[in-house]
C-alpha cells in the first residue's frame, strides 16, 4: 500500500519560502506522477503541479512563476518550494500520487504565513 | 482553464433516501480517441484527505460501497448516493484531468435532513 507524508515547517513569515517534502513508501517514486494540491481552511482544493520521476514537470499557471516542484528518486522523495509567500498561502498542503486522477493522498500539513 | 461548476453547494438528505450531486464543466472532457471522460470524484470528511471514489466518471475504486454511483459524459456528470449512510457525510469534489491545470468543482457538503 503506497504512503505519502508530508514535512516541513508550519509556520513561514511573509515573502519567505515555503518548502515541504513528500516521503513515499509502500511503492517506488520512479513511475506515475506525484502533485502537491493545497487547500486553504474552509476552502476548496487548488492543484499546484506535478513532476514525473524522470524531473518533468508541469505547473498550474497561477503559481508558475513562485513554484519548482523537484524529485529525489534515490530517497524516493519529491519536494515543493513556494517563494515570496503571503497570508493567501497559507493552506493544508498534500501531496498525492497523481496519473490521471489523484489516488493516493498524504494526511496534509497546515502552512501558516504569518510573521 | 477549464472551470468545473457543482450544484447544488449543499444539501441535507434523510437516512436511506438518495443524494444527487451535479458536476459541470465548462469544456469536454471526453477525449474522442479512447472514449473516456477525464472525470473523478472525490470524497473529503473534516480533517482528512480527499478520497478518491470514482474515476472515468464511473469507475468505482475499488473498494468504495455500491451506493456511489458516478455517470454523464462531455460536460454534465453526476454523483449519486442511491441510500445515504450516516458515513457519508462530506463534502464532495469533482475533477477534471483532461488538461492542465487540473481543476476542482467548488464542493458540495452533504448532511442529514
Amino acid at each position: 500500500q503506497v504512503q505519502l507524508q508530508e514535512s516541513g515547517p508550519g509556520l513561514v513569515k511573509p515573502s519567505e519560502t515555503l518548502s515541504l517534502t513528500c516521503t513515499v513508501s509502500g511503492g517506488s517514486i520512479s513511475s506515475y506522477y506525484w502533485s502537491w494540491i493545497r487547500q486553504p481552511p474552509g476552502k476548496g482544493l487548488e492543484w499546484i503541479g506535478y513532476i514525473y520521476y524522470n524531473g518533468n514537470t508541469n505547473y498550474n499557471p497561477s503559481l508558475k512563476s513562485r513554484v519548482t516542484i523537484s524529485v529525489d528518486t534515490s530517497k524516493n522523495q519529491f519536494s515543493l518550494k513556494l517563494t515570496s509567500v503571503t497570508t493567501a498561502d497559507t493552506a493544508v498542503y498534500y501531496c498525492v500520487r497523481s496519473d490521471n486522477y489523484f489516488d493516493y493522498w498524504g494526511q496534509g500539513t497546515l502552512v501558516t504565513v504569518s510573521s | 482553464d477549464i472551470v468545473m461548476t457543482q450544484s447544488p453547494d449543499s444539501l441535507a438528505v434523510s437516512l436511506g433516501e438518495r443524494a444527487t450531486i451535479n458536476c459541470k464543466s465548462s469544456q469536454s472532457v471526453l477525449y474522442s480517441s479512447n472514449n473516456k471522460n477525464y472525470l473523478a470524484w472525490y470524497q473529503q470528511k473534516p480533517g482528512q484527505p480527499p478520497k478518491l471514489l470514482i474515476h472515468w466518471a464511473s469507475t468505482r475504486e475499488f473498494g468504495v460501497p455500491d451506493r456511489f454511483s458516478g455517470s454523464g459524459s462531455g460536460t454534465d456528470f453526476t454523483l449519486t448516493i442511491s441510500s445515504l449512510q450516516a458515513e457519508d457525510v462530506a463534502v464532495y469534489y469533482c475533477q477534471q484531468y483532461y488538461t492542465t491545470p487540473r481543476t476542482f468543482g467548488q464542493g458540495t457538503k452533504v448532511e442529514i435532513k
